[in-house]
């Protein structure tokens, strides 16, 4: 299966400020997504992150509040802007990964807590 | 139309009992069942998946059962061991390389 590293592992920030995450796979991906889990909850999509074109948001998540970059095949950057307390989550990305069939894999997530 | 249904929200069982979780969907879209598996401060890790045509997939000690008709499927683990205490997710998507909608987990607790 795909190795993911994401960056950080987890941070505390301060509100109104903005955390850049990355995503990094070891190998070439078509597809990245980025997932939110808040405390004790199950998975959300942010956003669909395709290599050349424009992220597409799921319902309830804008482009301004979460811009993603996808410069490359094996690497994708979300960022959570101007941070609240509610933003306090879990970020993870995944990607597909053809060799072992149709399924997506998971990165070990980003742990962010904002005071 | 988009949710998936898990229960229970969490179960106990000694080492050695068969946990079984469940999950019930809505879209028939679907094509594409993994299960998930997530320790505290890790990533989910994909357990097993299954598509429609097939009524059972084992894998070791992980088996999926799905019954299409009542658009269900549940995961049984059998010989449970303490290490495998975690919280587990059902997840659906068209295709595996779509969005996945996971359910709402089950944090399974096995006891020595």
């Amino acid at each position: 299966s795909a190795v993911i590293s994401q960056k950080p592992s987890r941070d505390i920030c301060q509100r109104g400020t903005s955390l850049t995450i990355q995503c990094q796979v070891d190998s070439q991906v078509t597809m990245m997504f980025w997932y939110r889990q808040q405390p004790g909850q199950s998975l959300t999509l942010i956003a669909t992150a395709n290599q050349g074109s424009e992220a597409t948001y799921e319902s309830g998540f804008v482009i301004d509040k979460f811009p993603i970059s996808r410069p490359n095949l094996t690497f994708s950057t979300l960022t959570v802007s101007n941070m609240s307390p509610e933003d306090s989550s879990i970020y993870l990305c995944s990607v597909e990964d053809r060799r072992g069939g149709e399924t997506q894999y998971f990165g070990p997530g980003t742990r962010l807590l904002v005071l | 139309q988009q949710q998936v249904k898990q229960s229970p929200q969490s179960l106990i069982v000694q080492k050695g009992g068969i946990p079984i979780i469940n999950c019930a969907y809505e879209n028939t879209a679907f094509d594409y069942f993994p299960w998930y598996q997530q320790f505290p401060g890790k990533g989910p890790a994909l357990l097993i998946a299954i598509r429609p045509d097939v009524s059972e997939k084992k894998e070791g000690r992980f088996t999926i059962s799905f019954n299409k008709s009542a658009k269900q499927f549940s995961l049984h683990i059998m010989d449970s061991q303490p290490g495998d205490s975690a919280t587990y997710f059902c997840a659906a998507s068209r295709g595996g390389f779509q969005k996945l909608v996971f359910g709402t987990g089950t944090r399974l607790l096995v006891s020595p």
